[in-house]
């Protein structure tokens, strides 16, 4: 069946940090790919998307790139910052699904200054 | 402020009882998404509606049941609680096709 796997947090980062999350997936034919941002005690935000294979997603600095032949879509920023703290989640929709995301377990991010 | 409307935001209620769990989609939002967020399970997909229509079903018990109302809003009623229903109950609203969600803040629920 579909599924997404994520690295296992914590992952702690001193400011200004390089951050990799890795993300892996498991679908039959082209799902789209999201990463979601939760805040504590807040509900998920979409932080950036790909819906095909070589497709980056970007936004406030972070990026990811669908990469259809390893089945990854790594999270990536260059810089973080203490304001990055949070809860990312890797998911997919995949095809012929209807709007159905199926997430990784979600990875926490503590940067500290 | 997402847009999507959840309430309560919190809830406490006992073993065996029954709660109802109501969502506003944000406006021009025709699906509404439910979803489980517990420790264990991790972000689990119940439900999808979609301009009244059930669309899609996942892991949601047959204790627990959906609907959405012609004004769009959606309700989650969950029955016989157990202590394993206690979770953060997420909402999630799109307007459809390959776009992403909108989410509300959750309900937490804890059973005692």
């Amino acid at each position: 069946g579909n599924s997404v796997t994520q690295m296992e947090g914590p992952v702690t980062l001193s400011e200004e940090a390089f951050l990799t999350i890795n993300c892996t997936y498991t679908a039959t034919g082209y799902p789209s790919l999201f990463w979601y941002v939760q805040y504590p005690g807040e509900g998920l935000q979409l932080l950036l998307k790909a819906t095909k294979a070589d497709d980056k997603g970007s936004n406030k600095g972070f990026e990811a790139t669908y990469r259809k032949e390893t089945t990854s879509f790594h999270l990536e920023k260059g810089s973080v910052q203490v304001s990055d703290s949070a809860v990312y989640f890797c998911a997919l929709r995949a095809q012929g699904q209807g709007g159905k995301l199926i997430f990784g377990q979600g990875t926490e991010l503590s940067v500290k200054p | 402020d997402s847009g999507v409307t959840q309430t309560p935001k919190h809830l406490i209620t006992a073993t065996g009882q029954r709660v109802t769990l109501r969502c506003s989609p944000r406006s021009g939002d025709l699906s509404v998404y439910w979803y489980q967020q517990s420790l264990d399970q991790g972000l689990q997909f119940l439900i999808q509606y979609y301009n009244g229509e059930e669309r899609a079903k996942g892991n949601i018990l047959e204790r627990f049941s959906a609907q959405q109302f012609p004004d769009l809003h959606s309700e989650l009623n969950l029955s016989s609680l157990e202590l394993g229903d206690s979770a953060l109950y997420f909402c999630a609203s799109s307007v459809g096709g390959e776009r992403g969600y909108t989410f509300g803040s959750g309900t937490r629920l804890t059973v005692v």
